[in-house]
């Protein structure tokens, strides 16, 4: 099973304010996927990240909004842009691709005050 | 893409219980999973079950891929197995995992 570890585990940030969320794999991967958990719901996928090509986002996120690096195969980041209340969220990362098994980090718990 | 449905939302048990949760596809999935949420956020994976039946411990799944449901047993329920329980799939040629909206368990002394 793979290990995936994501940083900071929690935040509170000032609305307007820009968070970027580490994600380490502790092994190449070719895919690695963000996805967002707001408070009582499921989880969203919100984009998902190849290494060497640009992200490929899900209806409902953009880009400007999050921005998302895969500069190799064990490492990827997500930045959520211009932060407001309604951000705050669980952001969790992780790895896997059809048909194996995925695995998640930890998550990151935002609250954007 | 895929929808994902879980049954039931919500469910209380005394502890010892024995209880089945119920997932349904719309349509074929390549990597059905089962996980467990726990109060920190943190998804724990329980069961990889694209078809067939799988045991660990007091837990089980069984996956009938050509109706497209999954099921999970949790056994001599204990407190400590509170928590959201979800399962997810991809497929429809998609490789993120769809998640249902998950069954919360609360189990009482």
């Amino acid at each position: 099973s793979a290990v995936i570890s994501q940083k900071p585990s929690r935040d509170i940030c000032q609305r307007g304010t820009s968070l970027t969320i580490q994600c380490q794999v502790d092994s190449q991967v070719t895919m690695m996927f963000w996805y967002r958990q707001q408070p009582g719901q499921s989880l969203t996928l919100i984009a998902t990240a190849n290494q060497g090509s640009e992200a490929t986002y899900e209806s409902g996120f953009v880009i400007d909004k999050f921005p998302i690096s895969r500069p190799n195969l064990t490492f990827s980041t997500l930045t959520v842009s211009n932060m407001s209340p309604e951000d705050s969220s669980i952001y969790l990362c992780s790895q896997g691709t059809s048909p194996t098994e995925a695995f998640f980090g930890q998550g990151t718990r935002l609250t954007v005050v | 893409g895929i929808q994902v449905e879980q049954s039931p939302p919500d469910l209380i048990l005394q502890e010892g219980a024995n209880s089945t949760l119920r997932c349904n596809f719309s349509d074929s999935v390549n990597n059905l999973q089962w996980f467990h949420q726990n109060p920190w956020g943190q998804l724990i994976n329980l069961f990889y079950i694209p078809s067939g039946t799988k045991q660990n411990g007091r837990l089980s799944a069984t996956t009938v891929a050509t109706e497209r449901y999954s099921l999970l047993y949790i056994s001599s329920s204990q407190t400590t197995d509170s928590g959201v329980y979800f399962c997810a799939g991809s497929g429809g040629g998609a490789d993120g995992l769809t998640f249902g909206k998950g069954t919360h368990l609360i189990i009482q002394p």
